[in-house]
């Protein structure tokens, strides 16, 4: 099946810095990517759609000054996570759309797990 | 809004027994897909299994089975013969046809016993 690659898998920095996190379809071409954010025991919150070549879309409540996204290519994305501060600590998710023939499915990387100190 | 919800937190079987997850959602389309998606330990999200509501015939995928209730807006998932590698975290979740993003239900922990 489709893989999308998620680096790195886990990181941890100082309360201030800047964290990024990259995406990447390693067999498919993805206009579409996704960036979850998920806490222990928790379900899938989506965070924001990265379209390739334009702006993220963000959900409501999602600060897009904290959590800079960039869609450079068809096949990577990556979510910038600035100024982090302890609260920011979670594990992020990114997904791929595969679109090729009928499949539409969405393809999720192996996850960041972030710890802010 | 699309709207999916698992009604159980957490189930437990037996190892080679069978299990039913339960998850209902609510839409006023008429065509949309539906997936259950496991997360196991490694908090890798896998796609299970996929159903595409035009299509009236309940999707199979080994010993992964889900019974598609579409009026009564019903997705159980049918694991049979449960092994230890199905412990995990199982999500429904529900897309539109036309659109891109998931609409996830809260997750229910499977436990296997030996």
């Amino acid at each position: 099946g489709a893989v999308v690659s998620q680096h790195p898998s886990w990181v941890i920095c100082k309360s201030g810095t800047s964290v990024k996190i990259e995406c990447r379809s390693l067999d498919f071409q993805a206009t579409t990517m996704f960036w979850y954010r998920q806490f222990p025991k928790q379900s899938l919150m989506l965070m924001a759609t990265s379209n390739e070549g334009s702006k993220a879309t963000y959900e409501q409540g999602v600060e897009k000054d904290k959590f800079l996204i960039n869609h450079a290519s068809l096949t990577l994305s990556t979510l910038t996570v600035t100024s982090a501060h302890p609260e920011d600590s979670s594990f992020y998710i990114c997904s791929a759309r595969d679109h090729r023939l009928a499949k539409n499915i969405q393809y999720f990387g192996a996850g960041t797990r972030l710890s802010v100190l | 809004a699309q709207t999916v919800t698992q009604s159980q937190p957490e189930m437990s079987v037996q190892e080679a027994e069978t299990v039913t997850l339960s998850c209902t959602y609510d839409t006023s389309e008429s065509d949309y897909y539906l997936f259950w998606y496991k997360q196991p330990p490694s908090r890798q999200m896998i796609l299970v299994i996929r159903q595409e509501a035009y299509k009236q015939q309940n999707a199979t995928e080994n010993r992964f089975s889900v019974n598609f209730q579409k009026a009564a807006k019903s997705f159980s998932l049918k694991i049979s013969d449960s092994q230890r590698g199905d412990a995990a975290m199982y999500f429904c979740a529900y897309r539109t046809t036309s659109g891109s993003r998931l609409t996830f239900g809260e997750g229910t922990q499977l436990t296997v016993n030996p």
